[in-house]
């Protein structure tokens, strides 16, 4: 169905560590989404590229999340600084962003926990 | 902001039988995507429309973003359908994200 692929598959970090996601996104599309889905099935979005460039983010990723999308390598997602309230899973989505079919597919996430 | 309300939280359906999930939205959106989340946690697309209804096999969706609403119908439901299921949206206006429902936990049993 997918083909975005996201490792690793699990994290596990202490407090105060840096947690690193990768994305490769399908192959052709040049928007990259980051959400974060939470144990109650909650999504929130994080951030989203196209290409290399950053279109929208919330406060959160300014703050204390790095993330890019450099061409010729996986976009990433980094946590400078992990919290217990950072466990969950990390959903990398991509699309074409055509007018005619902004449809998003999803890897498989990557399930961090902050112990 | 926008919101999108999904219902019904929880669905128990009998092998055979079906039923409707429903995505109210608050605000116009131009498409929705459903989405059924597998027993290994991951999304698997289902429809996406930017209006009317599409069909596939047994699920079957619709769209009106004038009536800000859309809907996926399962008939003759299978065990395999068991899972969550979750509508997002597309807002017409602004910013260019998906805003996710809470999810349908459907079970079907035998």
């Amino acid at each position: 169905n997918s083909k975005v692929i996201q490792t690793p598959r699990y994290l596990v970090k202490g407090q105060g560590q840096k947690a690193k996601m990768r994305c490769i996104p399908e192959k052709g599309h040049p928007v990259v989404f980051w959400y974060q889905q939470n144990k109650n099935n909650e999504f929130k979005f994080l951030i989203n590229f196209q290409n290399q460039e950053v279109l929208q983010q919330i406060d959160m990723t300014e703050k204390r999340f790095s993330a890019e999308c450099p061409s010729n390598s996986p976009c990433s997602l980094e946590i400078q600084s992990s919290e217990a309230g950072d466990s969950a899973l990390y959903l990398c989505a991509s699309s074409h962003r055509d007018r005619g079919n902004e449809r998003l597919f999803f890897g498989h996430g990557t399930k961090l926990s902050v112990l | 902001g926008d919101q999108v309300e999904q219902s019904p939280s929880a669905l128990s359906l009998h092998e055979g039988t079906g039923s409707a999930l429903r995505c109210n939205f608050t605000t116009t959106m131009r498409a929705v995507q459903w989405f059924r989340k597998n027993s290994r946690g991951s999304l698997i697309n289902l429809f996406y429309l930017a209006s009317g209804t599409k069909e596939n096999g047994r699920l079957k969706s619709a769209f009106d973003s004038k009536e800000r609403y859309s809907t996926l119908h399962i008939r003759d439901a299978q065990l395999e359908d068991s899972g969550t299921y979750f509508c997002a949206a597309v807002a017409s206006s602004g910013s260019w994200q998906l805003i996710f429902g809470s999810g349908t936990q459907l079970t079907v049993m035998p």
